[in-house]
């Protein structure tokens, strides 16, 4: 069963930092672009980063410089990393796979998410 | 950056009726990186059409998704109760990055 399972959600203090991760299986996370999307509560879904198959990274413009992704293929697994959090990074953070295809299914994988709060 | 703009934010149908939802971008956008997205509540989205007009595995034919440049449209013929949702277009490829529209609520009349 192809599948994503993110973990390490938490309440965390402003100012804090937090890791997330996401495991992954029935598929090679190298050869798939592997995704974070957050959904603050009662919003919509913002695109928060992406480690693509060739090992490249990038950022959306909120958390830039604040969060770092990467991934370990031995465990199939892609982390991201959280610090000098803020409030507004309060979310369900998701794990999602977006196939490295010729043609752009999407983000054609999706975990349940993890949790995210931010206060004092 | 693309910026995608939904409308409308909510729409009020009852089954059987017709949805029409509309995604439009601050700049053109390959329709080929073009994708629709319907989450339920307490649920994961998932995706329904990809490449602006292909329905994903699975999605019924009652789905249907259209358009170009900046304007796309996702059609719902004829509602079904499991229909109700929230509706997100999301983009592809004119940056590193992705983006998605703020969403519409499909809601039951």
């Amino acid at each position: 069963e192809v599948k994503v399972v993110e973990s390490g959600g938490g309440l965390v203090q402003p100012g804090g930092s937090l890791r997330l991760s996401c495991a992954a299986s029935g598929f090679n996370v190298i050869r798939n672009h592997m995704t974070w999307v957050r959904q603050a509560p009662g919003k919509g879904l913002e695109w928060v980063s992406v480690i693509n198959s060739d090992g490249s990274t990038h950022y959306g413009d909120s958390v830039k410089g604040r969060f770092t992704i990467s991934r370990d293929t031995f465990k199939s697994t892609v982390d991201l990393q959280m610090s000098g959090l803020r409030s507004e990074d309060t979310a369900r953070y998701y794990c999602a796979r977006v196939p490295d295809t010729y043609y752009y299914y999407g983000m054609d994988v999706w975990g349940q998410g993890t949790t995210v709060t931010v206060a004092s | 950056e693309v910026v995608l703009t939904q409308s409308p934010g909510t729409l009020s149908l009852s089954p059987g009726e017709r949805a029409t939802l509309s995604c439009r971008a601050s700049q053109s956008v390959n329709s080929k990186y073009l994708v629709w997205y319907q989450q339920k509540p307490g649920q994961a989205p998932s995706v329904v059409i990809y490449g602006a007009s292909n329905r994903a595995a699975g999605i019924p034919d009652r789905f249907s998704g259209s358009g170009s440049g900046t304007d796309f449209t996702l059609t719902i013929s004829r509602l079904e109760p499991e229909d109700f949702a929230v509706y997100y277009c999301q983009q592809s490829g004119s940056s590193p990055g992705y983006t998605f529209g703020q969403g519409t609520k499909l809601e039951i009349k």
